[in-house]
């Protein structure tokens, strides 16, 4: 069955550093979205991307975050620099269209130290 | 969110009870989704339910959807320690995109 990779599973990292995390969609999904859930709450979009074009990106907090995805498939969410209330799991999801059920990745655990 | 509310926020059972699990919204739902999460990991997609009336089950969990659309339940029939987990709503509200706006969750605990 096929499923949302995401790596790594665990980064711990001090604040003021660059962070990095990679989300490889199933095969074909256009849609992706990256949320981030803060420990006891439900998740919250990040970014969603329609192929390669970000087409929502309102919550992501641009002055330190960036995401991209390039070539329309895996995708990059990048933290620099990382901040304590950056603690977190980031969770990477992906469709096959607008509106489909989106599928989760295992997440990104991430601890700013 | 604020949008959905999820009640009880946990619950712990015996294994064998049955269990009700809530989701209400202010706003219509478009599209109603649960998942369930085991405490570190990913969301697992359960059921998805868009009709005002509708309900689906699968296996021992099933889900509906009420009439006017801004409310949901997930019932547990026979609760088993591998129903341990959190319950996520997760709700399309139609704001213009695919975003799903989920509550706070509810922790489910089943005592064997």
């Amino acid at each position: 069955e096929a499923e949302v990779a995401q790596s790594p599973r665990y980064k711990i990292t001090e604040k003021s550093q660059a962070v990095a995390f990679w989300c490889d969609p199933i095969s074909g999904h256009a849609t992706l979205y990256w949320y981030r859930q803060i420990l006891g709450q439900g998740p919250e979009l990040l970014v969603q991307f329609q192929d390669e074009s970000v087409v929502d990106d309102s919550q992501l907090p641009k002055d330190r975050f960036s995401a991209e995805r390039l070539k329309g498939v895996d995708s990059t969410l990048k933290i620099q620099p990382a901040e304590l209330g950056d603690s977190a799991m980031y969770l990477c999801a992906s469709s096959p269209g607008l509106p489909e059920t989106q599928y989760f990745g295992p997440g990104t655990r991430l601890l700013v130290l | 969110s604020q949008e959905l509310e999820q009640s009880p926020q946990s619950l712990i059972v015996q294994e064998g009870k049955n269990l009700t699990i809530n989701c209400t919204s202010s706003k219509t739902l478009y599209g109603l989704y649960w998942y369930k999460q085991k405490y570190g990991e990913g969301l697992i997609f359960l059921m998805m339910l868009q009709k005002g009336g509708e309900e689906k089950s699968h296996e021992k969990i099933t889900a509906k959807l009420d009439e006017k659309k801004q409310q949901s339940s997930l019932h547990i029939t026979a609760s088993q320690p591998s129903h341990a987990g959190i319950y996520l709503c997760g709700a399309d509200l139609l704001t213009g995109a695919n975003n799903l706006f989920f509550g706070t969750g509810t922790r489910l605990t089943v005592i064997p």
